[in-house]
């Protein structure tokens, strides 16, 4: 089945610092999702990419589609305290049933 | 407007006891998700649904059932327990293309044991 592969699995970063992290796949994927969890939560949706080579910005993040539409990477600018969570990227093929495919997360850590 | 909304939060089972998950949505969304999230792993897709009426299977569905009578509700049935569903249980909703955009319920944490 398909699968996606994020990484890092894990940061630890100084407040202030930038950071990056991606999500690459084996097969082609017509929208890209970010979400991120806090403890004790659901998932929030951050960004939506619904074009190859699409680029979208929400405040501090930067999104982008790949595009061979088989990868994609989030980046946050000047971290802060509350950026701690867990980041997930999802993938969704299409065919109209909306059915996503999650990657294995990336835990940030920001040390004030 | 709530969004997803999901009962009980947090709940223990003994093996082979029985119980619903029960989820709502006020956002009129055609498209219903269950997911179960184990730790330091990914979410996983149990069942879905397109709209009322309608069910189908994702990655993970074996010991669960599922019904969707009205737009709003999409509960999740655990008829015998097992110490391997214990998980943190996600549902999730979409609008009608169903192209991406869930949003996600604040969850319940089951522990079975």
């Amino acid at each position: 089945g398909q699968q996606l592969n994020q990484s890092p699995q894990s940061m630890f970063i100084q407040e202030g610092e930038d950071v990056s992290m991606n999500c690459t796949s084996s097969s082609i994927f017509n929208t890209w999702l970010w979400y991120k969890q806090d403890p004790g939560e659901g998932p929030v949706l951050l960004i939506a990419l619904y074009k190859a080579g699409e680029l979208t910005s929400n405040g501090r993040l930067t999104a982008q589609f790949g595009i061979t539409r088989k990868d994609s990477f989030l980046n946050i600018s000047a971290s802060i305290p509350s950026d701690v969570g867990i980041y997930f990227c999802a993938g969704a093929g299409g065919r109209h049933t909306g059915k996503l495919i999650f990657g294995q997360g990336t835990t940030l850590q920001v040390k004030p | 407007n709530a969004g997803v909304t999901q009962t009980p939060k947090f709940r223990i089972l003994k093996i082979g006891q029985s119980m619903t998950l029960q989820c709502a949505q006020d956002m009129n969304h055609n498209y219903m998700y269950w997911y179960r999230q184990d730790p330091g792993m990914g979410l996983k897709l149990i069942y879905y649904s397109v709209g009322a009426g309608i069910t189908d299977k994702g990655e993970v569905p074996n010991g669960y059932n599922v019904s969707r009578s009205t737009t709003e509700d999409f509960p999740l049935r655990l008829e015998l327990a097992a110490p391997s569903q214990t998980s943190v249980y996600f549902c999730a909703s979409s609008q009608g293309t169903g192209e991406g955009e869930q949003y996600f319920g604040p969850g319940t944490r089951l522990t079975v044991t």
